[in-house]
């Protein structure tokens, strides 16, 4: 198993440039998350999905989007980049909810965006 | 409001030596908390995860206790290697909803020879 995968590593945009970044999983995950982390602050949710179809915003979802059209795969879109998107983005995917202790949640390796 | 408080917010130890980092949540209801290590430029990879009537659990060096009264938890690092330089993110879920996550800002620890 591959875990979660994240494209790409790093990426550099100009303010207003759009672009997607990818996330897959490949252990049948119903669950799965987008966090965004900056220096000094907690890991912070911006959107989410329960399943295929289903998607809900998290602490953070202004200015991005997401969509659910399969199980593998969440991409996270950017619409019109901004330099306060600058961070670390990481996806995260788990079998159910985190509630149950159960459930382990396991994270891809981050995306570096820089958006100047 | 929910929160985790986490603390030192660094630590420098030598090799060999045993640490102990600290978490402080507000979360309520409780479900269970979690310990992640999180090396320099990759994410966090699960440690433990303690539901409130589990009082200790290990994981090789690593053994997190949680005392679910005082809503206190910590993370004990037996014998600590060069390895274990990283940060320690304590999370606590909740039982309301689908995003019962909160996220302390992590213990950067480094270990030094």
């Amino acid at each position: 198993n591959a875990g979660v995968t994240q494209t790409p590593k790093f990426q550099v945009l100009k303010t207003g440039q759009s672009m997607t970044l990818q996330c897959a999983q490949d252990m049948n995950h119903e669950y799965m998350s987008w966090y965004r982390q900056d220096p000094g602050m907690g890991l912070r949710l911006i959107h989410y999905s329960v399943g295929a179809g289903i998607t809900d915003q998290g602490e953070v979802p202004n200015g991005y989007n997401v969509s659910r059209s399969t199980t593998e795969d969440f991409p996270l879109r950017l619409l019109s980049a901004a330099p306060s998107q600058t961070s670390v983005y990481f996806c995260a995917s788990s079998y159910g909810r985190l509630a149950n202790s159960y459930n382990e949640q396991f994270f891809g390796p981050g995306t570096r965006l820089t958006v100047l | 409001k929910n929160q985790v408080e986490q603390s030192p917010q660094s630590l420098i130890i030598l090799e060999g030596k045993n640490c102990t980092l600290q978490c402080n949540y507000t979360v309520s209801p409780f479900s269970n908390l979690r310990w992640y290590k999180q090396d320099t430029g990759r994410g966090p990879v699960s440690l433990t995860i303690m539901t409130f009537s589990e009082n200790t659990k290990s994981n090789g060096r690593y053994t997190a206790t949680l005392d679910a009264d005082t809503k206190q938890s910590s993370l004990h690092i037996t014998a600590s290697q060069l390895s274990d330089s990283a940060s320690y993110i304590c999370v606590v879920s909740g039982y309301s909803g689908n995003t019962p996550l909160v996220f302390g800002k992590g213990t950067r620890l480094s270990v030094i020879a």
